[in-house]
């Protein structure tokens, strides 16, 4: 699988918007996006996924670089149930393992 | 059930012990994932099973994991004489089966703690 690289943490204050930023320079055409995240204590969540344009969904959107080598989660407006560890996945199609790396720990300050 | 169940939710178990984790999946769900997470790490592929099939189970560590799927839905992981280095969280998910080029989300439980002691 192709791995990707997203910073160990980030910071963000309560009702602000977050940038969460994954490169995956070695994407291949077939490379679905995934994100997903995990509260403590729970396991992880599905968050969002897309492929080429940019997607929505009630809980984020996520903006894909028009080549693929990036994309950013956007949580609109962070609340402390947003602190969590955001891990962002390179999946081929079908029901193929997810990969998952050390992810993104966001911490959000009330 | 709603989601994912795995049970027990916490097992301590003595160094040279066999142990059972079982995980029942959402209903319905063709593939099933085992996963591993040591604390501060990301989870840890170990197996798919695909219907009561082992698709891939290139993540096992060694053999003394096991595990099975025998009618496609309950999945039994077993790990045989445990070591120290096995305690860590062990997570399962289920999903339905995508068709074409379409993902299908994967659901988690919520883990069984294993400590070995």
């Amino acid at each position: 699988d192709a791995k990707t690289t997203q910073p160990n943490s980030m910071e963000s204050n309560e009702e602000e918007p977050v940038h969460l930023p994954c490169n995956h320079s070695t994407i291949s055409g077939t490379d679905y996006i995934h994100w997903y995240r995990q509260l403590p204590s729970q396991g992880p969540e599905y968050v969002i996924h897309g492929l080429t344009s940019n997607v929505n969904n009630r809980m984020a959107s996520l903006a894909i670089a028009e080549d693929r080598k990036s994309s950013t989660l956007i949580l609109h407006r962070a609340t402390l149930r947003d602190a969590a560890v955001y891990y962002c996945i390179l999946r081929v199609t079908g029901n193929t393992p997810l990969v998952f790396g050390k992810g993104t720990r966001l911490s959000v300050i009330a | 059930g709603a989601g994912v169940s795995q049970t027990p939710s916490n097992k301590v178990t003595e160094k040279g012990k066999y142990v059972e984790l079982r995980c029942d999946p959402i209903s319905g769900h063709t593939a099933l994932y085992w996963y591993r997470q040591s604390l501060g790490q990301g989870p840890e592929f170990l197996i798919y099973f695909q219907g009561t099939g082992a698709a891939d189970d290139s993540g096992l560590p060694n053999d003394r994991f096991f595990a099975v799927r025998p009618e496609g839905s309950v999945s039994t992981l077993k790990i045989q004489r445990t070591e120290r280095g096995d305690s860590a969280v062990y997570l399962c998910a289920s999903s339905g089966t995508g068709t074409g080029r379409m993902n299908t989300e994967a659901f988690f439980g919520q883990g069984t703690r294993l400590t070995v002691v």
